[in-house]
């Protein structure tokens, strides 16, 4: 059982590269999610997609972009990868129901440093 | 916009201490999850509540959900080292959003 899956586990840019980080699922689930965690912080939402085709921006979506290829996969771009987005970076996905079904499942992470 | 503010944000305690962690809202939760993240890991999910005023227990960790469904809390008795980590609640039917997180530490 895969369930979210994400590409690269560790990235290492120079300022102003850019990169897409991956993530599949293979839940079947509507939403997916992009998460940040900064250390000793929680979780905030970057971007978040409720269904296929829709994206819609999070808490923190500055310096980003989004795309939902499909149901299964949601990627994220850095286009000019700064410093400040130096950070562990979650994918997730839910069945999106508002009952005890909208559970998040994450994928392992990807550890990126701007230097 | 819901907001999840939780307290405390740090916590260090001995083996078998109780301890109690909350989840505040703004606004109504349709449901609240709480999870728990380790190092280096992705959060995993301890339990759902869905109703209001519903308690629910998993071991030596008891879960209310308060009865206008605006907050709810983690309950930990006797508390033990591997119990050390990030506790989170989350919730939202479609943009999901965590709370501020509170990190525990368990001294043996």
């Amino acid at each position: 059982n895969a369930g979210v899956t994400q590409t690269p586990k560790f990235q290492v840019l120079k300022t102003g590269q850019s990169m897409t980080l991956q993530c599949a699922q293979d839940m079947n689930h509507n939403s997916m999610y992009w998460y940040r965690q900064d250390p000793g912080m929680g979780l905030r939402l970057i971007y978040y997609s409720a269904s296929e085709g829709t994206t819609d921006k999070g808490e923190v979506p500055n310096g980003y972009n989004v795309s939902r290829l499909n149901k299964r996969e949601f990627s994220l771009r850095l286009e000019s990868a700064a410093p400040s987005q130096t950070s562990v970076y979650f994918c997730a996905s839910s069945a999106s129901t508002g009952g005890p079904n909208t559970e998040a499942f994450f994928g392992q992470g990807t550890r990126l440093t701007v230097v | 916009t819901q907001l999840l503010e939780q307290s405390p944000q740090f916590l260090s305690i001995q083996e078998g201490e109780n301890l109690t962690v909350y989840c505040n809202s703004s606004s109504v939760f349709s449901s609240l999850q709480w999870y728990r993240q380790e190092p280096g890991e992705g959060p995993v999910l301890l339990v759902t509540v869905v109703t209001g005023g519903e308690v629910k227990k998993l071991k030596r960790l008891t879960f209310q959900f308060g009865d206008a469904r605006k907050d709810s809390s983690l309950h930990i008795t006797a508390a033990q080292p591997g119990d050390t980590g990030l506790y989170l609640c989350g919730s939202g039917t479609y943009k999901y959003i965590f709370g501020t997180g509170t990190r525990l530490k368990v001294l043996a």
